[in-house]
């Protein structure tokens, strides 16, 4: 499975747009990226999940580049309930569900 | 009405001990999962059913044993417990088979000290 690398954290301001980046460089034909979000004390929960080029719903954006060696979590204008840890996720979606989790990002947002 | 629940929430045991933790998910899911995450926030797969039935057993010491009574509930039973074992333990359950396989979701987390 394609291993990623993200930022271990990031800080941010209540109204801002935050970009969270995930580098997987050596992702596979099959392979999906999917993110995840845990707050403390909480399991983790599935934010959006992306192919190629762009995905949005109601949580966030998910930006992926032609070559899909990268893409970029948007989380529009944060809240101070976002602050979280952000997982980039990569591997096959149907594939028995074997997520396989890395460090994560842990953002901060402040007031 | 909780999706996916876990029993206990905390979990204060002995070493040598005998325990285990319940899970149910009322979302008619299909496979379960057990995952274990341990202090530095690493969160790793250790088992998962589908239907009962066993699909992936990572690399987990024999004292671990997963039992699924029916497609609803995945208990985790652990044999004599040693320190390492203090983790948090979270289940999740995904409905496979249609698009949204790769969307699995968790309970609250059963943390699990070892003294």
């Amino acid at each position: 499975l394609a291993k990623t690398t993200q930022p271990i954290s990031m800080d941010s301001y209540e109204g801002q747009e935050v970009n969270i980046t995930c580098s997987h460089n050596n992702i596979a034909t099959n392979d999906y990226i999917t993110w995840y979000q845990q707050f403390p004390s909480q399991g983790p929960r599935f934010i959006i999940q992306g192919y190629k080029t762009k995905v949005t719903n109601e949580v966030a954006s998910l930006f992926i580049p032609a070559d899909r060696k990268s893409s970029t979590l948007s989380l529009p204008r944060v809240s101070l309930s976002d602050t979280a840890v952000y997982y980039c996720l990569v591997g096959p979606y149907n594939q028995g569900g074997k997520l396989i989790f890395g460090q994560g990002t842990e953002l901060s947002v402040k007031p | 009405d909780t999706a996916v629940s876990q029993t206990p929430k905390y979990l204060v045991t002995q070493m040598g001990n005998d325990k285990s933790i319940k899970c149910e998910q009322n979302l008619g899911h299909d496979t379960m999962y057990w995952y274990k995450q341990d202090s530095k926030k690493f969160l790793k797969i250790m088992f998962s059913y589908n239907n009962k039935e066993l699909i992936i057993n990572e690399t987990v010491p024999n004292r671990f044993s997963p039992k699924s009574p029916d497609k609803a509930h995945l208990n985790l039973h652990i044999n004599s417990l040693e320190l390492g074992d203090s983790a948090v333990y979270f289940c999740a359950s995904s409905q496979d088979g249609s698009e949204d396989s790769y969307e699995q979701y968790f309970g609250p987390g059963t943390r699990l000290t070892v003294t």
